[in-house]
């Protein structure tokens, strides 16, 4: 089983739309999760802190569900400027930094 | 707003030549990091260095490789004798001291092997 699996896609939407990405990870003693976005040739830039009790960062909602070990990254009223990969990654046990990515998900937002 | 950087942004070198790539993590982190992200794969950890050390390595980090923090400001990846599949970009990231805490990254150095 991959660590960090993901959906490749690609997600085609329309601006305006809602788009809801998904991601499994196996280590359960995972501490830290996270959502990167990552432009074509870029450096992955971070997007949020995944924490257990939901956050939302303006049009961004991110869930963690620990028992299914299972995240989520909602984005409302998508824009042009959204289109790039998202990038779950987790690190690792109690006291590692190491992070751990998965392959990420491909967004195309469409006029 | 504070970025890490890195020199320089692409350096082609030819296999068995030693490289080093050059990076200023953010001013008032600890902990400074070494990724790399092959064409059309994952970004992979490499290491991590707290407190003028590594603290972790992953498998890819052989005797090969070493890091450096030798001032200051610069943190640096050597390769000793590249091969082909070496060629990758390489990012160097950093943190604050807080446990689990958030990452940042450098533009990247794209690495090419002929």
């Amino acid at each position: 089983r991959k660590e960090v699996e993901q959906d490749p896609g690609p997600f085609n939407v329309p601006e305006g739309a809602t788009v809801a990405f998904n991601c499994t990870y196996s280590n359960s003693a995972s501490q830290s999760f996270f959502w990167y976005r990552q432009d074509c040739r870029k450096e992955p830039k971070l997007l949020m802190s995944v924490y257990s009790s939901g956050n939302e960062d303006g049009r961004f909602t991110a869930q963690l569900n620990r028992a299914s070990q299972y995240i989520s990254l909602l984005i409302r009223d998508s824009k042009l400027s959204d289109s790039a990969t998202y990038l779950c990654v987790v690190n690792g046990n109690t006291g590692r930094r190491a992070l751990t990515f998965g392959s990420g998900t491909r967004l195309q937002v469409q006029p | 707003e504070p970025e890490v950087t890195q020199t320089p942004s692409h350096q082609v070198t030819q296999m068995g030549q030693e490289v080093i790539l050059r990076c200023v993590p953010i001013s008032n982190h600890l902990y400074f990091y070494w990724y790399r992200q092959i064409l059309g794969q994952k970004v992979e950890f490499l290491v991590s260095f707290y407190n003028n050390e590594i603290s972790e390595k992953s498998e890819i980090f052989d005797d090969q490789f070493s890091v450096e923090r030798p001032d200051g400001s610069n943190f640096t990846l050597k390769i000793r004798s590249t091969k082909l599949e070496d060629s990758a970009m390489y990012f160097c990231a950093s943190s604050d001291d807080l446990v689990g805490d958030e990452q940042y990254f450098g533009p990247g150095t794209r690495l090419t092997v002929t």
